[in-house]
């Protein structure tokens, strides 16, 4: 099983569309979970922290389930700007630890 | 106020040669990072370093040596290239190496012919 596993895409929407990305990662013992944005030929860029209780950034809105080790990200009322690559991003684990990028999903909203 | 910077933004080089990337962010942290995103768009981590203390060597094949002066800095000395090194070339840093949030820099695109 890979480390993180994420939805292959790409994810086509109209501009208004609601559009949920889900993620899996393999390390039970991770504990930082974040996702982020990367746009074409730009760098990565975090889009938001992932907490256990969920946790919500405007139209943005992640949730983690350790017991699944499931993560997904929900973007409500998608803009033409949201069409980038979201990378859900895990740790290894505790002390001096890496983070181990999944490889995107594509998200491409239309007018 | 650019926060994590890299020089140079393209490299377009020959097989065989040698070539340097660099890496400075102005953001405090002690750790600093470099991935690779191939073709395939896949970012990986390469090596990372803390307080100018290498942490992690993701076994990468010794042609590729980084240096950290400080921890303000971290470049990326490739010997031999080869084609397979074609990729995106990017540094990133964070507050502590303990698995919380990096900043990447614009990143280095290598073309080995």
């Amino acid at each position: 099983r890979k480390e993180v596993e994420q939805d292959p895409g790409p994810f086509n929407v109209p501009e208004g569309a609601t559009v949920a990305f889900n993620c899996t990662y393999s390390n039970s013992a991770s504990q930082s979970f974040f996702w982020y944005r990367q746009d074409c030929r730009k760098e990565p860029k975090l889009l938001m922290s992932v907490y256990s209780s969920g946790n919500e950034d405007g139209r943005f809105t992640a949730q983690l389930n350790r017991a699944s080790q499931y993560i997904s990200l929900l973007i409500r009322d998608s803009k033409l700007s949201d069409s980038a690559t979201y990378l859900c991003v895990v740790n290894r684990g505790s002390g001096y630890s890496t983070l181990t990028f999944g490889k995107g999903t594509m998200l491409l909203v239309s007018p | 106020d650019t926060a994590v910077s890299q020089t140079p933004k393209y490299l377009v080089t020959q097989m065989g040669n040698d070539k340097s990337i660099k890496c400075e962010q102005n953001l405090g942290h002690d750790t600093m990072y470099w991935y690779k995103q191939d073709s395939k768009k896949f970012l990986k981590i390469m090596f990372s370093y803390n307080n100018k203390e290498l942490i992690i060597n993701e076994t990468v094949p010794n042609r590729f040596s980084p240096k950290s002066p400080d921890k303000a800095h971290l470049n990326l000395h490739i010997n031999s290239l080869e084609l397979g090194d074609s990729a995106v070339y990017f540094c990133a840093s964070s507050h502590d190496g303990q698995g919380d949030e990096q900043f990447f820099g614009p990143g280095t695109r290598l073309t080995v012919l």
